[in-house]
């Protein structure tokens, strides 16, 4: 593993289905942070975790959770998920020292039908 | 309205041109700036970050600042087609380590 990788590359998902989103860093990074990407509204942070065991809200939360049980692993949970959450998901983490460096895995493209 | 406001083009130029991509914020808590560059189909990476209004230059590219108009650039000197991809502002408030990203701007580079 170099970096940032992400499970699966792309799902496509029945509307109320339960998915999690995979994402695994090699880096011994503090913090690890889910984005959704979805053109004309850009980046926007989902949950975000400064160390193991704490994760903290971002601008888009609901219908999200995440769980921190080590550095490496920051996996995101869709509950039930809906049509509104098909976009793509980003994985990132940064050196909490540093959080303007992130370093962003390849992406989750993901379909709710 | 979005607190970070970038152009999503596409902006197309021949290579050898002189790009400039902006961005406009609205909060001025923002006080660190970053550029992230992103090729098709993959994650965005850091290209640039300032801290400070003004200049700051790296090579072919250089980051400007105005905190006082709430507006930032990047410009790019003698642009290639690997220069070619969507380009995202990113800016953050001190104390916070969560980013707010622009929209970004697709930029196509043409040999």
């Amino acid at each position: 593993i170099a970096g940032i990788t992400q499970a699966p590359t792309s799902q496509i998902l029945a509307a109320g289905r339960r998915m999690t989103l995979r994402c695994t860093q090699d880096m011994r990074h503090n913090a690890m942070y889910w984005y959704r990407q979805d053109l004309g509204l850009g980046l926007r942070l989902i949950h975000y975790s400064n160390t193991a065991g704490t994760t903290g809200k971002g601008e888009v939360p609901d219908g999200y959770s995440v769980s921190r049980a080590n550095t490496d692993d920051f996996p995101l949970t869709l509950a039930s998920a809906v049509p509104s959450q098909t976009s793509v998901y980003f994985c990132a983490s940064s050196d909490l020292l540093f959080p303007d460096t992130q370093y962003f895995g390849p992406g989750t493209r993901l379909t709710v039908l | 309205q979005k607190e970070v406001e970038q152009d999503p083009g596409p902006l197309s130029v021949p290579e050898g041109a002189i790009v400039s991509l902006n961005c406009t914020y609205s909060n001025s808590a923002f006080q660190y700036f970053m550029w992230y560059r992103q090729y098709s189909r993959k994650g965005p990476e850091l290209l640039m970050y300032t801290y400070s209004s003004g200049n700051k230059e790296d090579g072919r590219f250089t980051a400007q600042v105005d905190k006082s108009s709430k507006y930032i650039s990047l410009f790019i000197r003698d642009s290639q087609p690997s220069d070619s991809a969507t380009y995202l502002c990113a800016m953050r408030i001190p104390g916070a380590n969560n980013l707010f990203f622009g929209t970004g701007t697709r930029l196509t580079v043409i040999p």
